[in-house]
Parts: structure tokens; sequence; C-alpha cells
């Protein structure tokens, strides 16, 4: 079972350059995430998906886009990365269970650099 | 607000010594769900145990065991007979039942085991 899978898992960015961090899940999860794990600190919300056309932006949403077209994939982009965006990325699913949170499922995460 | 708080930042013990690892949290919901999850050197999340606010029963899974208690707002972590592969950081987590099921993160505790 692949589960839920990111790439890349490095990748070093200049300042003002672009990217997309892809991740997929083959679970069939309806709820998928894009957290950040920053030095010494705990995992921080950036944007999450309850389902195929429907995003919206957690805790550190600011220079970050995400778009679910399908239920399948949730790639995040940066416009113009920063160096305060070197952090390692980390996207997640999980089951729909209603109103019983269920366990998320972590992709193996993606270290960026921005120099 | 919600909030979890590790206020343990490292551990260090030698193995087969006994270890345990805190876990205060802050919320004004009823329901609400509470998360550990081990980060190994290798970097993955792994999920370890999810408890919902209605159970406050003590939870023995092989050498680790969950302490529950509202009452004091905590959600503790022990590893009895430690052992080297028990090496990782553990963060505490928190979701309410009522909003998707995004995780507030502690800050994890570091915890290292020495032969």
């Amino acid at each position: 079972n692949a589960g839920v899978t990111q790439t890349p898992k490095f990748r070093i960015l200049k300042i003002g350059q672009s990217m997309t961090l892809q991740c997929t899940q083959d679970m069939n999860h309806n709820y998928m995430y894009w957290y950040r794990q920053d030095p010494g600190m705990g995992l921080k919300l950036i944007y999450y998906s309850v389902g195929a056309g429907i995003t919206d932006k957690g805790e550190v949403p600011n220079g970050y886009n995400v778009s679910r077209s399908t239920t399948e994939d949730f790639p995040l982009r940066l416009e113009l990365a920063a160096p305060s965006q070197t952090s390692v990325y980390f996207c997640a699913s999980s089951e729909d269970r209603g109103r019983r949170s269920a366990e998320a499922f972590f992709g193996q995460g993606t270290r960026l650099t921005v120099v | 607000a919600q909030k979890v708080t590790q206020a343990q930042t490292e551990i260090s013990v030698v193995e087969k010594e006994d270890v345990t690892l805190d876990c205060v949290y802050e919320t004004r919901d009823t329901t609400y769900y509470l998360f550990w999850y081990k980060q190994p050197p290798s970097g993955e999340l792994v999920f370890l145990i999810r408890r919902n606010s209605f159970d406050e029963q003590n939870e023995i899974s092989g050498r680790y065991s969950w302490n529950f208690q509202k009452s004091t707002s905590s959600f503790n972590f022990t590893i009895t007979a430690s052992q080297v592969v028990d090496s990782a950081v553990y963060f505490c987590a928190l979701s309410d039942a009522y909003n998707t099921d995004k995780l507030i993160f502690g800050t994890g505790t570091r915890l290292q085991v020495f032969p």
C-alpha cells in the first residue's frame, strides 16, 4: 500500500522561484492537509481540503496556494519563494468519519531550502 | 483557542528505564480527540494512538501506555523498559470533532534512549 506519497523529497530553491510540491493518496480519503514543520516546532497547518473542489486556509497560508481537482491529489504551490519558507513540508490525509476524528496518515515529507 | 503544550523539550534515558512524556491541552470544546505521533530519525510521522474526550480509560499497547485525565487536561504517554529504537521525537496533537480533523500539534519531545 502506497498511502500518501509526496514528491520531491528534497529541493533547493532560489529566492523568487516557484515550485509545486506534489501529494497523492490512494486511500480514497476525503480530507487532505498540508503542514509545515520548522526546527524545534510542531507542525503547523498551511491549507486543508475536505473534498475535491474544496480548499481552505489553515494557520499559516501566506505565500502558498493549493488546488484539489481530484480526491487523490492535493498539490501545494509556492509562489515567489522566500527564506522563511525553508521548512519540512508534510502532506496528510484522513478518512471522513463525521464527528469522530480519524487519525491522519502522513507522507514522508519534503525538505525545502530557499537560498 | 486550542493549544497543546509539551513542556519537555528533550529527555535522555538509559535503555530499560521507564519514561513518561507529558502533554497538556487546552480546548473549549466538549468533544475532541487527542493523538500521539512518533517521528523517528528517518523523518516520517507514525500514528500511535487516538483517544476521544469521552473515553478516560487508560490504554496499554505492549510497552506503551497512555494516561488521559480530563480533570487536569493531560494525556501523558509512558514507555516501559525503553529501547534504543524508541529514540524519536514524539508529538501530542488535538483535534476537535466539528472542524474537519485539523490537528493542533505540540512542539514535540525528543527522546534519546542510550544503550
